[in-house]
């Protein structure tokens, strides 16, 4: 089955520098790839999504690159806010399928 | 707020008692989706229906988990003889068919 590996477990980086969270995918049949930021006690909030016609898609400072050959997918933050600090999930689904794959998960820590 | 809304936002029982939650979709949306997480970890399909029917059912939900959605609009989610185990939060999400899934923000049991 659909499987989706999501690294690193944990990024740390300092205010002001750029995070980069990289997710692979297994199925190639999968078609569209949201994000979602989670913060503690609260669901998880789209942040991104990209659909396999697209190779990258910007929103201000966040912006996620695929590339259907190799089956990546990453997530791009830039100019890193402490509010950005958050544990950052990727998944992947396809048009046949109704539940989302869903990676590990990220957890960002934005230093002061 | 015309979001996905879940109630209670935290429940606190004694196990063995039976616990009921409820989600509103946002109004739309005809597939609801239910989702178990635990801490650390990524959402754990549970179960979704496209309107009032229930198409699938994950194999690690146990019998006494139940799931409704009478007239394709709110769902509920019972629990019978809650166990610790069952301690976690539980996440409802909505969608269109082969759309992007919104969460609402969860309701997190306690079972002492």
């Amino acid at each position: 089955g659909e499987n989706v590996e999501q690294h690193p477990s944990t990024l740390s980086v300092q205010e002001g520098d750029s995070a980069v969270i990289k997710c692979t995918y297994s199925d190639s049949a999968s078609n569209y790839f949201p994000w979602y930021k989670q913060e503690l006690g609260k669901g998880p909030q789209l942040i991104i999504d990209i659909r396999s016609n697209v190779g990258e898609k910007k929103d201000q400072r966040i912006a996620v690159t695929l590339n259907k050959t190799a089956k990546h997918f990453s997530l791009h933050i830039t100019e890193t806010q402490p509010e950005d600090s958050a544990v950052y999930f990727c998944a992947a689904i396809s048009d046949s399928n109704y539940q989302l794959i869903w990676g590990a998960g990220t957890k960002l820590i934005i230093k002061p | 707020d015309t979001g996905v809304s879940q109630n209670p936002r935290h429940k606190i029982t004694k196990r063995g008692q039976n616990v009921t939650f409820r989600c509103d979709p946002i109004s739309e949306h005809n597939r609801l989706y239910w989702y178990r997480q635990t801490l650390g970890q990524g959402p754990e399909f549970l179960t979704y229906f496209q309107n009032e029917a229930q198409l699938e059912k994950s194999r690690l939900l146990s019998d006494r988990f139940s799931a409704e959605r009478p007239k394709g609009s709110f769902s509920t989610l019972e629990i019978q003889r809650t166990e610790q185990g069952d301690s976690a939060m539980y996440l409802c999400a909505s969608s269109y068919p082969s759309g992007t899934q919104y969460f609402g923000p969860g309701t997190r049991l306690t079972v002492l």
